[in-house]
């Protein structure tokens, strides 16, 4: 199994602010990574797709970046709505894996 | 715009099994995957596998023994079915429409609690 580990686990940042968080994996998916937003009592919702590619209806704030092992995920200036949980996930082979999650609150 | 929605049994006692369905609407079940993704209360996101419209599966390898996935293409259903549970297996499922191109989930249902007690 294709092993995703997320750093940070939490973070803690304010509205306007820019952040990022990492993806790692534990072996080449290519660009086979995705991104999704979870707020609580909610579906996870598609941000990024094939590593970089904007979902369609997400705001341009959103991007992510990488190949290989390493992806990022940036907000460029944070809205109230951002605070959520992030996660990654490789869809390069199976079984399809998830990073363990990123909280993302508001400071 | 497709729609998915979860249902089943709420509530499952420990060594019985859970069987969950996921209806889809606005869109046929034909040239896609379907995948069940389940998350424990408080914890992240496990894939359970996924079925194509041919009938062919995968499984997590964790789960591959007691995990049945199937179609109903008359009904536009996907169907789970998790034998011999126990208190680990009580989560909120859901089904995903999974990117015929890149495997991202796009589509998701809104998440069914399935809890395992006695």
């Amino acid at each position: 199994d294709i092993q995703m580990t997320q750093s940070p686990s939490s973070l803690s940042a304010s509205v306007g602010d820019r952040v990022t968080i990492t993806c790692r994996a534990s072996q080449s998916v290519s660009t086979y990574l995705n991104w999704y937003q979870q707020k609580p009592g909610k579906a996870p919702k598609l941000l990024i797709y094939a590593a970089s590619s904007l979902q369609s209806g997400v705001p341009s704030r959103f991007s992510g970046r990488g190949s290989g092992t390493d992806f990022t995920l940036t907000i460029s200036s944070l809205q109230p709505e951002d605070f959520a949980t992030y996660y990654c996930q490789q869809s390069y082979s199976s079984p399809r894996t998830f990073g363990q999650g990123t909280k993302l609150a508001i400071k | 715009q497709v729609q998915l929605q979860e249902s089943g049994p709420g509530l499952v006692k420990p060594s019985e099994t859970l069987s969950l369905t996921c209806t889809v609407s606005g869109g046929s079940i034909t040239s896609y995957y379907w995948n069940w993704i389940r998350q424990p209360p408080g914890k992240g996101l496990e894939w359970i596998g996924h079925i194509y419209y041919s009938g062919s599966t995968s499984y997590n390898p964790s789960l591959k023994s007691r995990v049945t996935i199937s179609l109903d293409t008359s009904k536009n259903q996907v169907s789970l079915k998790l034998s011999s549970v126990t208190a680990a297996d009580t989560a909120v499922y859901y089904c995903a429409r999974e990117d015929r191109i890149g495997g991202s989930y796009p589509n998701w249902g809104q998440g069914t609690l399935g809890t395992v007690s006695s």
